[in-house]
């Protein structure tokens, strides 16, 4: 499986946007690009993917790179509610077989401050 | 209920005791999962159910047993459990659509809160 790195941890000021880097280089041609959080006590959260095209939603947005080796989610104005642990995962894209596996790394532990 | 749901969410129990903890989708998923969260360790996957058939076992010792009844329930039997065994234990589900599935559809999982056990 193609591994990620993330940073360890980052820090942000409430209602100010947070850029979260992940570096996949050696994502294959089919690979999706996942990112979940993880809030203090609760379970894993989606929050967006994409495979090429950068991504919107209600949450974030995901911004990829033109050669796919690294990618960064966007929280465009962060909250207290946002501090949590961020993971980039890479998944094959398929109809069936391991494009259901989450390899979880160690993420990135996001601090946002009042 | 909406969701996932796991019960109890906090277990205490001995190194002899059968226990077992138990998971349910209110989402009409087809897919249900185990993993694994150890103190300071990343979320290791456990074990796959897909249309209530385990696909996957991640080398995952015998004294954790899964059992899935049907599509929206998914157990997790103890027994003989070790300390370093202690860990929150995550379900999570999706609608795997492995059927004539669009090439290139992807599975969000929903995860349940955990049930945090400890290991005597």
């Amino acid at each position: 499986d193609a591994k990620t790195t993330q940073p360890n941890s980052m820090e942000s000021n409430e209602e100010e946007p947070v850029h979260l880097p992940c570096n996949h280089s050696t994502i294959s041609g089919t690979d999706y690009i996942h990112w979940y959080r993880q809030l203090p006590s609760q379970g894993p959260e989606y929050v967006i993917h994409g495979l090429t095209s950068n991504v919107n939603n209600r949450m974030a947005s995901l911004a990829i790179a033109e050669d796919r080796k690294s990618s960064t989610l966007i929280l465009h104005r962060a909250t207290l509610r946002d501090a949590a642990v961020y993971y980039c995962i890479l998944t094959p894209r398929g109809s069936g077989g391991s494009n259901y596996k989450l390899t979880f790394g160690k993420g990135t532990l996001l601090t946002v401050n009042p | 209920e909406t969701g996932v749901t796991q019960t109890p969410r906090h277990l205490v129990m001995g190194m002899t005791n059968k226990k077992s903890l138990k998971c349910e989708q209110h989402l009409g998923h087809n897919a249900m999962y185990w993993y694994k969260q150890s103190a300071k360790k990343p979320l290791e996957l456990m074990f796959v159910y897909n249309f209530k058939e385990q696909t996957e076992n991640n080398s995952v010792p015998s004294r954790f047993s899964p059992e899935c009844p049907n599509s929206s329930h998914l157990f997790l039997h103890l027994h003989t459990l070790q300390p370093e065994d202690s860990a929150l234990y995550l379900c999570a589900s999706s609608q795997d659509r492995t059927s004539g599935g669009a090439l290139g559809s992807y599975n969000e999982q929903f995860f349940g809160p955990g049930t945090r056990l400890t290991v005597l």
